[in-house]
């Protein structure tokens, strides 16, 4: 089956700084990747996603780019600001027919410092 | 958020004695998944649904049953509760399609004494 390895596990910016997360995955047939970011205390939410056709997607202040070759992708964020503060998960999982299994990264907390 | 409730939001059992877990949608989305969060874990599959009747394992289905009678219901059952089921249990559903958004319910936080 798919595994995800997501690094780092914690990370600290400077508010302004830019953060990137990185993840590989392993099943060579993942088509989608999708980003959560989840604060504390609080459900899930999707932030961005990209499918294998694509290598670089963008919305504001986030973009994702996918490496097929290497089976790795990362998120960016600029201009972090403390609301930014919460924990990032990665997701890869291909197409069944039916339902999208998704395997999720370990997450990355990040910590957006004033 | 999407319309998506779990009940309940918090439960604290015993070990041996079974749980039912509720995921509700008014979205009348085809999809709906079952996940377990841990610390060191992110999210880990345990089933999921693709239309009424019709489920299938995750990766951690060991231990867990599910049933899906109507479209907007999903159960997950623990039919005898133990400590290592102890964590927080994430419903999402998905409208397949044109697009594979997974949408999160709040969540059930769960601990087995």
């Amino acid at each position: 089956g798919e595994n995800v390895e997501q690094h780092p596990s914690t990370l600290s910016v400077q508010e302004g700084d830019s953060a990137v997360i990185k993840c590989t995955y392993s099943d060579s047939a993942s088509n989608y990747f999708p980003w959560y970011k989840q604060e504390l205390g609080k459900r899930p939410q999707l932030i961005i996603d990209i499918r294998s056709n694509v290598g670089e997607k963008k919305d504001q202040r986030i973009a994702v780019t996918l490496n097929k070759t290497a089976k790795h992708f990362s998120l960016h964020i600029t201009e972090t600001q403390p609301e930014d503060s919460a924990v990032y998960f990665c997701a890869a999982s291909r197409s069944s027919g039916s339902a999208r299994q998704l395997t999720f990264g370990s997450g990355t907390q990040l910590t957006v410092l004033p | 958020d999407a319309g998506i409730t779990q009940s309940p939001r918090h439960k604290v059992t015993e070990t041996g004695t079974p749980v039912t877990l509720r995921c509700h949608q008014t979205e009348n989305h085809r999809y709906m998944y079952w996940y377990r969060q841990d610390p060191g874990h992110g999210l880990r599959l345990i089933h999921y649904s693709y239309g009424v009747k019709d489920t299938d394992k995750g990766e951690v289905s060991d231990g867990y049953s599910v049933s899906r009678s109507k479209t907007e219901d999903f159960l997950l059952t623990l039919e005898s509760a133990t400590s290592s089921q102890t964590s927080v249990y994430f419903c999402a559903i998905s409208d397949g399609g044109s697009t594979d958004t997974q949408y999160f319910g709040p969540g059930t936080r769960l601990t087995v004494l």
